[in-house]
């Protein structure tokens, strides 16, 4: 089956204690990317990745780090998590065509509380 | 600045009837939009787009239209049944950027009661 799988779902954890959420994807999908939500804002893009070695920042990279060693693996690391960075995470990935690139496939969800 | 706006929180509409969702952009460079629908405890999944070279774009019972001059794009949903009960979100982007960014909006909750 087609997925992009994330882990954990729901994560509490405190102030400054690294965390990673993990992101794969079994459709080979060059692109790659992190979006938090929050409410009243919609998603957010917070980084992507082209391919393999290639990430970018999105609109709200501060406090967040990635990296992309394989193709289907894309974490998500708070090196110091702090309590705005509370929210519902999401990653997505889609191949890179004209209209591919922006009709991506979302994993569930990462529930992240910060306290 | 929210680029993108949604301006009706919820709507609730009647089994058969016609769902219109609308959202409404401010930067003139966006020239792909999108809508995603999503599912409590899931994350979105792409329901429909267009590109601005065009004003409409069908499939199904979902049709999206794009008014340009407005900056200004809605879906119907024709006829709406209790299974399309979610979160819509609208999307936009710039081909030229070439990032895969998509701009959302904060989404609309559609209820179809039966």
């Amino acid at each position: 089956e087609a997925q992009v799988t994330q882990n954990p779902r729901y994560l509490i954890t405190v102030t400054g204690k690294k965390l990673t959420v993990t992101c794969s994807q079994n459709m080979n999908h060059e692109y790659m990317s992190w979006y938090r939500q929050d409410p009243g804002l919609g998603l957010r893009q917070i980084y992507y990745s082209m391919n393999v070695e290639v990430t970018d920042k999105g609109d709200v990279p501060e406090g967040y780090k990635v990296s992309r060693k394989e193709k289907r693996n894309f974490p998500l690391i708070l090196e110091s998590p702090s309590p705005n960075q509370t929210s519902l995470y999401f990653c997505a990935s889609s191949w890179i065509g004209t209209d591919s690139l922006y009709e991506q496939y979302f994993g569930p969800g990462t529930r992240l509380t910060v306290t | 600045d929210q680029q993108v706006k949604q301006n009706s929180p919820s709507l609730s509409v009647q089994e058969g009837r016609i769902s219109i969702l609308n959202c409404d952009y401010t930067n003139s460079m966006f020239d792909y939009f999108l809508w995603y629908k999503k599912y409590p405890a899931e994350g979105p999944t792409f329901l429909i787009s267009i590109s601005s070279i065009k004003d409409k774009n069908e499939d199904g019972r979902f049709t999206v239209f794009l008014n340009k001059s407005a900056k200004h794009l809605s879906l119907h949903i024709v006829p709406s049944q209790p299974g399309d009960s979610a979160v819509y979100f609208c999307a936009a982007s710039s081909f030229s950027s070439n990032t895969g960014k998509l701009i959302f909006g904060q989404g609309t909750t559609l209820q179809v009661k039966p």
